[in-house]
């Protein structure tokens, strides 16, 4: 069975820390897709990433990365130098290839001024 | 990017009355659409996965005769609450995905619909 765990429920942190939320999942298909989203309050889900499981290369993107580590089986989202902006509920999800996604609890991020 | 709204974007309804909730591809076509349903501080628990021209297939727990879903065509999906409770409450969110290919995988949600039911 697919599952994923984010083990924090919330965080908080004050603006310009870096902050990294943690993401484990548990799979057996071989081929397989992680998501992270970002639910800010108004309640519409924003895609940040999709990486596959054969790209275990690290990625960044401005102020966000990316560890991808397959013989852990997690895939960390770290925010660097946080802002207020960030403040929401972050989501990581798995799915098989054409398959429907499984999310985790999400983690809530409270970035205070 | 691919575009997907819902309508209404919140809604509120008495105890027993049926609202349904449309959710749109805009800009591409949707062959699969799923319906996800958000209680407060939690996460996105999947209702149904619905293919274009079939029946949904309902995740467990979900009451089909409850929670109607239809695909009719490759741009819209409905999800009609029937005979709905306050607990019924929620937040649904659609997403919808066109025809895998090697390069187009994404499911693209929709920003959501609030139902209160008083």
């Amino acid at each position: 069975a697919q599952k994923v765990t984010q083990a924090q429920t919330e965080i908080s942190v004050v603006e310009k820390e870096d902050v990294t939320l943690d993401c484990v999942y548990e799979t057996r298909d071989t081929t397989y897709y992680l998501f992270w989203y970002k639910q800010p309050p108004s309640g519409e889900l924003v895609f940040l990433i999709r990486r596959n499981s054969f790209d275990e290369q690290n990625e960044i993107s401005g102020r966000y990365s990316w560890n991808f580590q397959k013989s852990t089986s997690s895939f960390n989202f770290t925010i660097t130098a946080s802002q207020v902006v960030d403040s929401a509920v972050y989501f990581c999800a798995l799915s098989g290839w054409a398959d429907k996604l499984i999310f985790g609890t999400g983690t809530r991020l409270q970035v205070f001024p | 990017g691919a575009v997907v709204s819902q309508h209404p974007s919140w809604v509120i309804c008495k105890s027993g009355t049926s609202v349904k909730i449309e959710c749109r591809s805009l800009d591409f076509q949707a062959t699969t659409m799923f319906w996800y349903r958000q209680f407060p501080k939690q996460s996105l628990m999947l209702m149904a996965t619905s293919n274009e021209g079939s029946k949904a297939t309902y995740e467990q727990g979900v009451e089909k005769d409850k929670f109607l879903i239809n695909h009719a065509s490759l741009t819209l999906s409905t999800l009609t609450v029937t005979s709905a409770h306050p607990e019924d409450s929620s937040f649904y969110i659609c997403s919808a995905r066109g025809s895998p290919s090697a390069t187009s995988y994404e499911q693209y949600f929709g920003p959501g619909t609030r139902l209160t039911v008083t």
